[in-house]
């Protein structure tokens, strides 16, 4: 089946530091999907992408679908100690009428003060 | 205009019993989705309903359920609890006839089972 790669599995960096993360895959999807989860919390959207080469902003984040379809990155810059959190990829690929998201093992990140 | 709930929170369950979480999309949200999330295995699928209608599924075994009312309103079942069913398990809703508008997430139910 599809699946995203996504790592490493954690990352600690100093506060004030861009920190870039990438998702993987062998497989081409249609959208890429960002998410942050806070503890105790459901994810909540960041950016989403639905087109190749496609770059998008919010904010301090930055995301791209990259050219392949089959990879996405997320930039965080500036980062602040509220970045701290597990930050999920989601590809998604439609067939027909139906669409599957599949969703990476997330990334933890960590903001030094 | 209020976000996606899941009742209860936080359940406490022994092996062999079953359970049943609930599910309110976001208003006018027909479309809602169940996750699985542990810390091993990330976010898994288990299923999709839209318009009453079971639309996709992961690859849970049966005791594995869902349903969804003419309200949207949405529950899964699991029965014969495992220890390995402790979970948080997440629902999502969009707004989508055909699987292209983005989901969001609920708080999740934190399921232990004993």
């Amino acid at each position: 089946g599809q699946q995203l790669n996504q790592s490493p599995q954690s990352m600690f960096i100093q506060e004030g530091e861009d920190v870039s993360m990438n998702c993987t895959s062998s497989s081409i999807f249609n959208t890429w999907l960002w998410y942050k989860q806070d503890p105790g919390e459901g994810p909540v959207l960041l950016i989403a992408l639905y087109k190749a080469g496609e770059l998008t902003s919010n904010g301090r984040l930055t995301a791209q679908f990259g050219i392949t379809r089959k990879d996405s990155f997320l930039n965080i810059s500036a980062s602040i100690p509220s970045d701290v959190g597990i930050y999920f990829c989601a590809g998604r690929v439609r067939t027909g009428a139906n669409s599957k998201l599949t969703f990476g093992k997330g990334i933890t990140l960590s903001v030094r003060p | 205009k209020a976000g996606v709930t899941q009742t209860p929170r936080y359940l406490i369950k022994t092996r062999g019993q079953q359970v049943t979480l609930s599910c309110s999309p976001i208003s006018g949200h027909r479309s809602v989705s169940w996750y699985q999330q542990t810390p091993g295995q990330g976010l898994q699928f288990l299923f999709e309903y839209f318009s009453e209608t079971q639309r996709n599924k992961g690859n849970f075994p049966g005791r594995f359920s869902g349903r969804q009312f003419s309200n949207s309103r949405s529950e899964m079942n699991v029965s014969t609890l495992e220890l390995g069913d402790s979970a948080l398990y997440l629902c999502a809703s969009s707004n989508s006839g055909g699987g292209d508008n983005e989901q969001f997430f609920g708080p999740g139910t934190r399921l232990t089972v004993l």
